[in-house]
């Protein structure tokens, strides 16, 4: 298995555009999870999936912010409009289940909204 | 927060020298997990504790964890250059599914 596959990498955008990330999970894991790492908050915990179904997206900053699992193998996360404050790095991960199992995060995207 | 703290926030150490991070947090949880975070990548997973072990080993790496005073450690034994990276510890809390995550140690071994 490749792993999880997030793209793109890297992504520079003007405030105001609207920035859509992706994520391929590994196969057969039901669990998918969007964090946000900065140098002032860490890792912050966005939302995660079961089986394609959102369970916890309080960690969405602002209606600014959605994110969509349309099938097993896809995710989205998507910045409408941008804002320079959103610039950070977004990790996708994915897990087979909950309870003793670690997780396996993408390679990340670094976003800067100029 | 539910977050853990990690303790140092930076240490550096000659090679060869073990190196030794602690994680503290607040709530009850079902298991422990440290990972490692290479500049620039994603975070791989190193080791998971559940809550009713106190050790394990995992090649290098030995994990303790003390649910009693809420602290977990990670010693990493004769470290390499290669083993420079921040550290992460996670607690899987119990009522919660998911993950959260402590602030890093940034190790840094010297060649």
């Amino acid at each position: 298995d490749a792993g999880v596959i997030q793209s793109p990498r890297h992504e520079v955008t003007e405030m105001g555009q609207e920035v859509t990330l992706r994520c391929k999970p590994i196969s057969g894991h039901d669990y998918l999870f969007w964090y946000r790492q900065t140098m002032m908050r860490g890792l912050e915990l966005l939302i995660y999936f079961n089986n394609n179904v959102p369970i916890d997206d309080s960690g969405m900053p602002e209606d600014r912010f959605s994110a969509k699992m349309p099938n097993a193998s896809f995710s989205t996360l998507k910045i409408q409009p941008s804002e320079p404050r959103d610039s950070a790095v977004y990790f996708c991960a994915s897990s087979p289940t909950q309870g003793n199992y670690g997780y396996t995060f993408g390679s990340g995207t670094r976003l800067t909204v100029v | 927060s539910q977050q853990g703290e990690e303790d140092p926030q930076a240490l550096s150490i000659q090679e060869g020298e073990n190196a030794t991070m602690n994680c503290s947090y607040k709530t009850s949880i079902n298991n422990l997990q440290w990972y490692r975070q290479n500049s620039g990548r994603g975070l791989v997973h190193l080791i998971l504790i559940r809550s009713n072990e106190r050790e394990k080993h995992s090649g290098r790496l030995r994990v303790t964890l003390d649910t009693s005073k809420k602290s977990s450690s990670l010693l990493i034994t004769a470290s390499r250059a290669a083993d420079t990276a921040s550290y992460f510890c996670a607690t899987d809390v119990r009522g919660a599914n998911n993950l959260f995550f402590g602030t890093g140690t940034r190790l840094t071994v010297i060649p």
